[in-house]
């Protein structure tokens, strides 16, 4: 079956310090990856997407960046946050190709002190 | 674009209520149409979903059914429970060939349901 792993659950960083948040997927090949930020009170904002190693859609300019190194890994990263990321980010999976479900990780609670 | 309505909570309901929470939705072509739902603190799971139209997506109690005419997936359920209360969010997947972003989910911006004993 398949599972999707999502690290660390909660983060505090301070304003200025770089992020790196990190994604598995388990049991299945080539998935589409999402990242999501939902802040407080509000819904889900779509951030990047994956279709493939190395593609990467940025749906929000701002000031995260996202890669793909492996089928089955997707990073979150930032190299200097501000107070505005502080959220709740979502890592989600999809089949590729095809109108399905997807898959969400327990997701990363960051505040930016 | 393909987007996502729903209501705007909080939707407060006392124990064994009947739920709505309406959703309509605009797509190009023929999306598959979902129901998600997220606990305090957690991920979104799963609830439902619908990939044609006039389809009935139904789990634990919930209903939605896929309405192409009025392009709408209301959720019903008929005796809400004190462990429902969580944040359901609408989304559809737009497929490829109809110009949809490949693997593009679009969600609704979520409503907040409380369930008092």
């Amino acid at each position: 079956s398949q599972t999707i792993h999502q690290w660390p659950a909660t983060l505090v960083q301070p304003v200025g310090s770089p992020l790196s948040l990190e994604c598995t997927v388990e049991g299945t090949s080539n998935p589409n990856l999402y990242w999501y930020r939902q802040a407080a009170g509000r819904g889900l904002q779509l951030l990047f997407y994956s279709v493939g190693i190395g593609q990467i859609s940025s749906e929000v300019p701002q000031n995260l960046s996202a890669s793909r190194p492996q089928d089955r890994q997707f990073i979150l990263s930032s190299k200097k946050l501000l107070l505005s990321d502080s959220g709740f980010y979502l890592c989600a999976w999809a089949k590729g190709g095809a109108t399905t479900e997807a898959f969400f990780g327990q997701g990363t609670r960051l505040t930016v002190v | 674009g393909d987007s996502v309505t729903q209501m705007e909570g909080p939707v407060t309901l006392s124990e064994e209520a009947f739920l709505t929470i309406n959703c309509t939705y605009t797509a190009t072509g023929y999306p598959s149409l979902f129901w998600y739902v997220q606990y305090p603190g957690e991920g979104l799971q799963l609830l439902l979903k619908a990939t044609k139209a006039d389809d009935k997506g139904s789990n634990k109690g919930f209903e939605a059914t896929y309405r192409k005419e009025t392009t709408s997936f209301h959720l019903e359920k008929g005796s809400v429970q004190v462990s429902d209360s969580a944040v359901y969010f609408c989304a559809l997947s737009a497929p490829m060939n109809y110009g949809g972003s490949q693997g593009n989910l679009i969600f609704g911006k979520g409503t907040k349901l409380s369930v008092k004993p």
